[in-house]
């Protein structure tokens, strides 16, 4: 049974058009993390919500966003996309911050 | 800053090698440590981890890994490899208590049949 699941896996926008990638957990845990992965680097932290708490991290740019209207969902809104931004973007969770994460499939990003 | 670095991007062995994958990390301070996986069209997932005791830790699917503190190295094992082991190996320090899960580059592993 799908514990992390993101919609959706392939998202195809265009360049400077709004996209928005979502993430459900039925885990009931506490923090959801959002990582980008561009190809053959390693995931990177975007930022992370620890209940409701959002701790971005220092280099994310501005143009990433995130929302977690309740327990079980995550956003990630990418206000203006730029060919940059293509990449996997990863959601994870874990009961607790500094514990096992648990990865969902991840959302493959094409900016045209 | 954290960095973490691990020493192999491609390795390739035969069935039944035993492997070594390193990882080393630069934080001198209380850490956890993780070893991911992600076999071929999977999704990442936990291997092994070290939080704090024995510092040998035994993973899923006959892997462990030995957290060498004076050597800030927590390098990934198994004696004897298998065709369904191909995947890619990330090592991820986690700071205690900031919640940045930092990954390696990643190795990439080929099991030849």
């Amino acid at each position: 049974d799908a514990m992390v699941i993101q919609n959706p896996r392939y998202q195809v926008t265009q360049f400077g058009k709004p996209v928005t990638l979502s993430c459900s957990q039925t885990l009931n845990h506490n923090v959801m993390y959002w990582y980008q992965q561009k190809s053959s680097q390693a995931p990177k932290l975007l930022f992370h919500y620890y209940d409701k708490d959002f701790n971005n991290e220092a280099d994310t740019p501005d143009n990433f966003q995130s929302r977690r209207p309740n327990t079980s969902f995550c956003f990630l809104d990418i206000r203006s996309p730029g060919l940059g931004d293509a990449a996997m973007y990863l959601c994870a969770t874990s009961r607790l911050g500094g514990e096992t994460q648990y990865f969902g499939p991840g959302t493959r990003l094409l900016v045209l | 800053a954290q960095s973490v670095s691990q020493h192999n991007h491609h390795v390739i062995l035969s069935e039944a090698a035993s492997l070594e994958l390193g990882c080393n990390y630069s934080y001198g301070g209380t850490v956890n440590l993780f070893w991911y996986v992600q076999y071929p069209g999977q999704h990442l997932q936990l291997l092994l981890k070290y939080f704090s005791g024995d510092p040998l830790v035994k993973g899923i699917k006959g892997f462990e890994a030995e957290f060498i503190k004076s050597k800030f190295s927590f390098n990934l094992r198994k004696p004897s490899v298998q065709w369904s082991d191909t995947a890619e190996y990330f090592c991820a320090p986690d700071q205690t208590g900031a919640n940045n899960l930092f990954f390696g580059t990643g190795t990439r592993l080929t099991v030849i049949p």
